[in-house]
Order: C-alpha cells, then structure tokens, then sequence
C-alpha cells in the first residue's frame, strides 16, 4: 500500500530564504512522486513529477525535488521563496498497480513574510 | 489549453433535495476523477472513470452517484447528503489511467449541505 507523510504542517520562511518542504513515502513497488499546490479556494496545480529517470526533477515557478530511494523521500525546494509562493503543498505518490490512484499527504502551508 | 471546469462554483442544498456538479474538459483526455476535500485536509479520492467506464469506486455511499455521458463531461449526481458531505469536489482529468500520468484539477465546486 502506497502513503506518503510530509513533516510539518506549516512552515514560515522569510521573502528570499530556502525553501524545504518535506515529504516522506512508503511505497512496496517503485512510485511515482508528485508535488501539487494549491491556492486558497481553488483546486490542484501540478509543480513537478518524478517517475523515472533523472533523480533531480525541476518543476514550475523555479521549485525542484529530488527523489532519494535510499532515504524514501522527495523533498521539495526552492532557492529563493517570493510571496507569490504562499500556498498549500502537497506531495502525492502513485503506483504502477494502483490504475491512477493518487495518495496525498496530509499538505504543508508555507507562509512567506516580508 | 490544459484546463478543466466545474459548476456551480458553490452550492447549498437540503438534506432532501438532489442536485448535481459538473465537471467538463476538451483535452481529449480519457480518464476523469472526482475527489472529495474537507476543509484542511488533502483530497480524497471518490470515483475514476476510464474511457467513459467506471474504473474505481472508492467505497463511495450510494447518495453519491457518479455520470460520465460522454469523453469531455463529468457529473456527480447528489441525494439525501449528510451535512457532513459538505467539502470541497474537485475533478481531474488525465490522458490515460496510468500511473505516470498528469492529473489535472479543475478548481472545484464547494459543496453545503443543511
């Protein structure tokens, strides 16, 4: 059975700091990784995606991932946080046998000061 | 064009009354899914439909009945909710059913129910 953790329901970051969202997977075959975000009253834009190949996924809006087997994670992360990055996360996780059931975890909110 | 729309945008009902959402897209994609979203929580999938066939019924109760009439349309037919049915009702659509594949949401029909 596919599920994913992510740590941290909410994280603050300054305008112009790191961003590190965490996330976390159990999956019993290879998965497929997924970072969504989402605005307030809207629904679900996919950032990036990791199904094979390259370990290092760049996505939208300069936000990259990179998934490590070894640690079963896909953390994701931005050089420099803008306001515009304020939102809801969410990391999701598919598998091969799960006919395009998408697992999502329980979302982080990142806040961006000024 | 990599959007997909719902209507209404909001609705509240009775507990006796029947109404239903609508989800539409013309990216010639062939897989469609609806998900349920409570507030602060990640979504959860309800139902998948796979060339116009009902592929997944995630143990959905009966008072939702899902409708996919033709490639492009989705609906969700609603009777006799419970109040706490209200959420949030995204659609996505995919190319295809695989794993690997992008799903796109649409920005979803907030749902009350009295």
């Amino acid at each position: 059975a596919q599920s994913v953790t992510q740590l941290g329901s909410h994280v603050s970051v300054s305008e112009g700091a790191l961003v590190l969202l965490r996330c976390n997977y159990s999956s019993s075959v290879p998965p497929y990784l997924f970072w969504y975000v989402q605005y307030p009253n809207q629904g679900l834009q996919l950032l990036l995606k990791y199904t094979t190949g390259a370990t290092l996924v760049k996505g939208i809006n300069g936000f990259e991932a990179e998934f490590k087997k070894s640690e079963t994670s896909f953390h994701l992360t931005k050089p420099s946080a803008h306001m515009s990055d304020a939102a809801e996360y969410f990391c999701a996780v598919s598998e091969s046998t799960s006919y395009g059931k998408l697992t999502f975890g329980q979302g982080t909110i990142l806040t961006v000061h000024p | 064009d990599t959007e997909v729309t719902q209507t209404p945008k909001h609705l509240v009902m009775g507990m006796t009354n029947k109404k239903s959402l609508k989800c539409e897209q013309h990216m010639g994609h062939r897989a469609m899914y609806w998900y349920k979203q409570k507030a602060k929580k990640p979504p959860e999938l309800m139902f998948v439909y796979s060339y116009e066939k009902l592929s997944i019924n995630e143990s959905v109760p009966s008072r939702f009945s899902p409708e996919c009439p033709n490639s492009s349309l989705l609906n969700l037919h609603l009777h006799a909710l419970q109040p706490e049915d209200s959420a949030l009702y995204l659609c996505a659509s995919s190319q295809v059913i695989p794993s690997t594949d992008t799903q796109y949401f649409g920005p979803g029909t907030r749902l009350t129910v009295l």
